[in-house]
């Protein structure tokens, strides 16, 4: 079955430094990424998706990932954290079997000092 | 553009209760998902519908939970009875459509938060 590994679970930096979260999957076909963000006290929201073309996607708020086939990685970076970015981020992965199906990882909550 | 919308947002009940959780999809989106997310734990697929047919069930625990969607538009969740390893956030998310070979974004609930005692 496929899978999803986010090796962080608790980051926890000082504003302005850079950010990198690490996701592996484990499928070997094609695949759809994504990763989601949930704020404090709210919903989880998309922060981007790949789906093909070009491997390094910009989201929203700054952050982009790389997606790295040979390493069955979709890493998340930011070069230079906010407060305001304070929240649990997710990473996922469309399922090769189901209708849209997503399978999330763990999760890695970042806390941002100021 | 109005969100996903569930109710309740919270609910605590002592095991062996029954409960039923709430969904309104956004306008137009034929797909609706439940999903169960354990504390620590990213959200898991309960269960998916298409329009008012099911599409995918397969980690639902049918013993205890049941799901519909009687008119492809607004869907209730229910457990019955709980058990304490249900207490979980449960999130209802849409999207536009879905199928095999076309991925579409999911919009995703505020959740309501069960704690089973």
């Amino acid at each position: 079955a496929q899978s999803v590994s986010q090796h962080n679970h608790h980051v926890i930096l000082s504003e302005a430094a850079s950010l990198e979260l690490g996701c592996n999957y484990s499928y070997g076909g094609t695949v759809n990424l994504f990763w989601y963000v949930q704020y404090p006290g709210q919903h989880l929201q998309l922060l981007l998706k790949y789906f093909s073309g070009d491997p390094l996607v910009k989201g929203i708020k700054g952050f982009e990932a790389e997606f790295i086939k040979s390493k069955f990685s979709f890493n998340l970076r930011k070069p230079s954290v906010q407060w305001s970015d304070t929240a649990e981020y997710f990473c996922a992965v469309l399922s090769s079997g189901g209708y849209n199906k997503l399978i999330f990882g763990a999760g890695t909550r970042l806390a941002v000092h100021p | 553009e109005a969100g996903v919308a569930q109710s309740p947002r919270y609910k605590i009940i002592e095991k062996r209760q029954s409960v039923a959780f709430w969904c309104n999809p956004i306008s137009g989106h034929a797909t609706l998902y439940w999903y169960q997310q354990i504390l620590g734990q990213g959200p898991k697929l309960l269960i998916q519908f298409q329009n008012n047919g099911v599409v995918d069930d397969s980690q639902l625990p049918k013993d205890r939970f049941s799901a519909e969607r009687l008119k492809g538009v607004d869907s209730t969740l229910k457990i019955q009875p709980a058990k304490l390893e249900d207490s979980a956030v449960y999130l209802c998310a849409s999207s536009f459509r879905a199928d095999r070979n076309t991925a579409s974004e999911q919009y995703f609930g505020p959740g309501t938060r069960l704690t089973v005692t």
